[in-house]
């Protein structure tokens, strides 16, 4: 069965810190990857996304991420926070039947 | 965005009522995704579909149903509410296997 896992439920970092979501998913065959941000109140927009070739994705807002194909991960990055960046991020995974799976969720609160 | 619109944005039903939540696009994308959003759970995919009359179920499925006779509208039915499906429900679409587009959502209250 496809599944995914974000390890992190609640993240509180001051400004300028570096941030890491573990994101681990679970399924026997091709995906693309992805990192969605939901600001408080809308809907969810598209950070970045993964589907083949070089394994660091680079997204918008100075979002990174890193898919290890070894590990079934794809962890999200970004070198300094700001109090903006202050969201609920989700990680999800399509199978190439278009099942589009989401992980639970990190809430990140940004401290200015 | 996408042309995406769910109605209604907001209801408030009693229990053992039926509802029906629609979903309208006008970006011509194969593929329509039903989810719920709660505290704790992030988004869970209740329905999806991947073409017209082609749905398949999702991770809670149960007490929902879904139609897709055209392209541009994706169905959801409660077919009995109950007081566990008061929810934030968000539909999305997508042209593949690729990245999805959501709409505004839908929050259901049953009381």
């Amino acid at each position: 069965a496809q599944s995914v896992s974000q390890h992190n439920h609640h993240v509180i970092l001051s400004e300028a810190a570096s941030l890491e979501l573990g994101c681990n998913y679970s399924y026997g065959g091709t995906v693309n990857l992805f990192w969605y941000v939901q600001y408080p109140g809308q809907h969810l927009q598209l950070l970045l996304k993964y589907f083949s070739g070089d394994p660091l994705v680079k997204g918008i807002k100075g979002f990174e991420a890193e898919f290890i194909k070894s590990k079934f991960s794809f962890n999200l990055r970004k070198p300094s926070v700001q109090w903006s960046d202050t969201a609920e991020y989700f990680c999800a995974v399509v199978n190439q039947g278009g099942k589009l799976i989401f992980g639970q969720g990190t809430e990140l609160s940004v401290k200015p | 965005d996408a042309g995406i619109t769910q109605s209604p944005r907001h209801k408030v039903t009693e229990t053992g009522t039926p509802v029906t939540l629609r979903c309208h696009q006008t970006e011509n994308h194969r593929y329509m995704y039903w989810y719920r959003q709660d505290p704790g759970h992030g988004l869970r995919l209740i329905h999806y579909s991947y073409g017209v009359k082609d749905t398949d179920k999702g991770e809670v499925s149960d007490g929902y149903s879904v139609s897709r006779s055209k392209t541009e509208d994706f169905l959801l039915t409660l077919e009995s509410a109950t007081s566990s499906q008061t929810s934030v429900y968000f539909c999305a679409t997508g042209a593949s296997n690729t990245e999805a587009f959501f709409g505004q959502g839908t929050r259901l209250t049953v009381v």
